[in-house]
């Protein structure tokens, strides 16, 4: 069985301020995707990024940066220099790799408010 | 730029009545997904199709929920008779084959209120 847990519910954060969202998963699949999504307020969810399980190399787009280690199940998510137009909800989510099921298991998700 | 489009984006019904929402994946995707989002339950998978043959509806209510694809381009989620406790946002996403990575890309949403 797949897992994610995102233990953070909620984080508010200044204008400016760096901010990291944790992401923890289970799975006895030997490959496998991790991805994360955010959900603004207009509620569409987007895809931000996929990550292969054979792939430990760290990936940094413009503000965002993605921490993964298989080590510790932990595929982390850090925004730098936040605005406030990364207020939204942020869904950690993990599928296997290869094979029929491409279903993804979702964390519960953490929301994200940046104050100006 | 290629995105899945959902209709209605808002429906407002009584219960009893028959709700149809309908999606249109992204042109070339083979997978199709429904899920139900709550502020209780969060996001829900309720059933996907890969070249329009359904291969998990597991998480549908199988009594009055129904999903197809008539053709490649076109998913309907259907319930009938609706009842409150399917006031939700319910999303339909796509995606390329497995091999190619397994994302989905989700559509805006239909709001769904039964009365």
């Amino acid at each position: 069985a797949q897992k994610v847990t995102q233990a953070q519910t909620e984080i508010s954060v200044v204008e400016k301020e760096d901010v990291t969202l944790d992401c923890v998963y289970e799975t006895r699949d030997t490959t496998y995707y991790l991805f994360w999504y955010k959900q603004p307020p207009s509620g569409e969810l987007v895809f931000l990024i996929r990550r292969n399980s054979f792939d430990e190399q760290n990936e940094i787009s413009g503000r965002y940066s993605w921490n993964f280690q298989k080590s510790t199940s932990s595929f982390n998510f850090t925004i730098t220099a936040s605005q406030v137009v990364d207020s939204a909800v942020y869904f950690c989510a993990l599928s296997p790799r290869g094979g029929a099921n491409s279903k993804l298991t979702f964390g519960k998700g953490i929301t994200l408010s940046v104050r100006p | 730029d290629a995105r899945v489009t959902q209709t209605p984006r808002d429906k407002v019904t009584e219960m009893g009545q028959e709700v149809t929402m309908r999606c249109q994946p992204i042109l070339g995707h083979n997978t199709v997904f429904w899920y139900r989002q709550t502020m209780m339950q969060g996001l829900e998978l309720l059933a996907y199709f890969r070249n329009r043959a359904p291969l998990d509806d597991s998480g549908m209510p199988k009594d009055r929920f129904s999903a197809e694809m008539p053709d490649a381009t076109l998913a309907t989620l259907k319930i009938q008779p609706s009842e409150p406790r399917d006031s939700a946002v319910y999303f339909c996403a796509s995606g390329p084959h497995p091999d190619s990575g397994n994302e989905q890309f989700f559509g805006p949403g239909t709001r769904l209120t039964v009365l």
